[in-house]
């Protein structure tokens, strides 16, 4: 079974240039996560789908970032304009289904490889 | 304001040694927890997860969670150096959401 596809791998910017990211979730998992992670942190929440639709988007700044996940399937990430806090690991997870009132591998998430965004 | 809560570390086990990785949690609605592994320049790695009281075991791998005392556990038996890396701990939330904890670094030594 193929894992989460994410591209591109390593992206480096000038500040206030756009960027955008790429991800294919496993094969049938409905909830699709956008993550951001800084050295030293745990993962950052930036949005949450269900399918084609948003669940939870509190921790995007929508000021520069927006995503978009149109189909259900893949989703793209996106920056613009960028700042030099913007530098991190951009991860994207997925799961069966993290709606699911079930208490069960429904929950389990499963992250890509991630893509290392330097903005200079 | 929800937390999941580690020590940083690192923490130093000798090759061979039972590693202990500890994390506590704020959320008591909390039923799913997770642990993850992450080498350095890698995404997080699931390597187990944990819905009821009491012990759960996989392979060299244990984990623990005690949700009277909002604690979850896991233990490395027969550490490696191929261990040596960082854990996260996560607790899923009333919302359906992880919360992340900072992640604790681990080094075993030959």
């Amino acid at each position: 079974e193929a894992g989460v596809a994410q591209s591109p791998r390593y992206k480096i910017i000038e500040k206030r240039q756009s960027v955008a990211f790429w991800c294919n979730p496993i094969s049938g998992h409905a909830t699709l996560y956008w993550y951001q992670q800084i050295l030293g942190q745990g993962p950052k929440l930036l949005i949450q789908f269900q399918n084609n639709g948003v669940v939870d988007d509190s921790q995007l700044p929508k000021d520069r970032f927006s995503a978009e996940r149109l189909k259900g399937v893949d989703s793209t990430l996106k920056i613009q304009p960028a700042k030099l806090e913007d530098s991190a690991v951009y991860l994207c997870a997925s799961s069966l289904d993290q709606t699911s009132g079930r208490v069960s591998s429904y929950n389990e998430q499963f992250f890509g490889p991630g893509t290392r965004l330097t903005v200079l | 304001q929800k937390e999941v809560e580690q020590n940083s570390g690192p923490l130093s086990v000798p090759e061979g040694a039972i590693a202990s990785l500890n994390c506590t949690y704020s959320d008591r609605v909390s039923q799913s927890f997770f642990w993850y592994r992450q080498y350095s320049g890698k995404s997080p790695e699931l390597i187990m997860s944990i819905y009821s009281n009491g012990d759960k075991e996989d392979g060299r791998f244990t984990a623990q969670l005690n949700k009277a005392s909002q604690y979850v556990s896991l233990l490395i038996r027969d550490s490696q150096p191929s261990d040596s890396a960082t854990y996260l701990c996560a607790a899923r939330d009333s919302n359906y959401q992880l919360i992340w904890g900072a992640g604790t670094k681990l080094i075993i030594k030959p």
